[in-house]
C-alpha cells in the first residue's frame, strides 16, 4: 500500500527566508510524487511534480522540490517566503507498481504561515 | 480553457436525507475522481472513474456512490446522510488515469448535514 507522511502539522517562516515543507513517502514500485497547495475556501492547485530524471524539480510560483530515494522524502522548497505563500500544503503520491495504480494518496497536510 | 466546476458549491441537508453533487471536468479531460476533505481525516479518497466506468474506489461505506456520463461529467451521491458526512467534496480532472498526470481540482461542494 502505498503512503504518504507529512511530518510537520504546521511551519512558520520569516518573509525573506527560505522555506521547507516536508514529505516522506512509501510505495512499492517507483512513486510519482506532486505537491498542491490550497488557499482557503478553495480547491487544490498544482504546484509541481515529479516523474523520472533530475532529483531537482522547478514548479509554480517559485516552489521547488527535492527528490531523494535513499530517505523517501520529496520535500517542498523556496529561497525565499511571501506572506502570500501562506496556505496549506499537501503532498501526494502515486505508485506505479501494487494494487493502487492510479490512486493518488496525500498526506495530512502542513499549514505554512509566512510572518511579515 | 474552463477549469473544473462542481455544483452546488454549497448545501445544507439534514440526517437521512440524500444529495446529489455535480462535477463537469476540463474539457478534454476523460477521468475523474472524487475526494472528501475533512479537519479530521484529511483529504481521503472516494472513487475514480474514466469512460464510464469506476476505476478505483476508496475506504467508503456503500452510501457514497458515483457515476461518469459519456460526456465524462461525474456525479456522486450520498444517501442517508449522517452527520459526519459534513465536509468538502471536492472533484478532480485529468486527461486519463494515473500515471505522471497531474489532477486538476475544483473549488469543491461545501455540504453541511445537521
Amino acid at each position: 500500500a502505498q503512503s504518504v507522511a507529512q511530518p510537520e502539522d504546521q511551519v512558520n517562516v520569516a518573509e525573506g527566508n527560505p522555506l521547507t515543507v516536508k514529505c516522506t513517502y512509501s510505495v512499492s514500485g517507483n512513486p510519482y510524487l506532486f505537491w498542491y497547495v490550497q488557499y482557503p475556501n478553495r480547491g487544490l492547485q498544482f504546484l509541481l511534480k515529479y516523474i523520472t530524471g533530475d532529483n531537482l524539480v522547478k514548479g509554480s510560483y517559485g516552489f521547488e522540490a527535492e527528490f531523494n530515494k535513499s530517505q523517501t522524502s520529496f520535500h517542498l522548497k523556496k529561497p525565499s517566503a511571501l506572506v502570500s505563500d501562506s496556505a496549506l500544503y499537501f503532498c501526494a503520491v502515486r505508485d506505479t507498481g501494487g494494487t493502487s495504480y492510479g490512486k493518488l494518496t496525500f498526506g495530512q497536510g502542513t499549514i505554512l504561515t509566512v510572518h511579515p | 480553457k474552463a477549469g473544473v466546476t462542481q455544483t452546488p458549491r454549497y448545501l445544507i441537508k439534514t440526517r437521512g436525507q440524500q444529495v446529489t453533487l455535480s462535477c463537469s471536468p476540463i474539457s478534454g479531460h476523460r477521468s475523474v475522481s472524487w475526494y472528501q476533505q475533512t479537519p479530521g481525516q484529511g483529504l481521503q479518497f472516494l472513487f475514480e472513474y474514466f469512460s464510464e466506468t469506476q476505476r478505483n474506489k476508496g475506504n467508503f461505506p456503500g452510501r457514497f456512490s458515483g457515476r461518469q456520463f459519456s460526456n465524462s461529467r461525474s456525479e456522486m451521491n450520498v444517501s442517508t446522510l449522517e452527520l459526519g458526512d459534513s465536509a468538502l467534496y471536492l472533484c478532480a480532472s485529468s486527461l486519463v488515469p494515473g500515471g505522471y498526470n497531474e489532477q486538476f481540482f475544483g473549488p469543491g461542494t461545501r455540504l453541511t448535514v445537521l
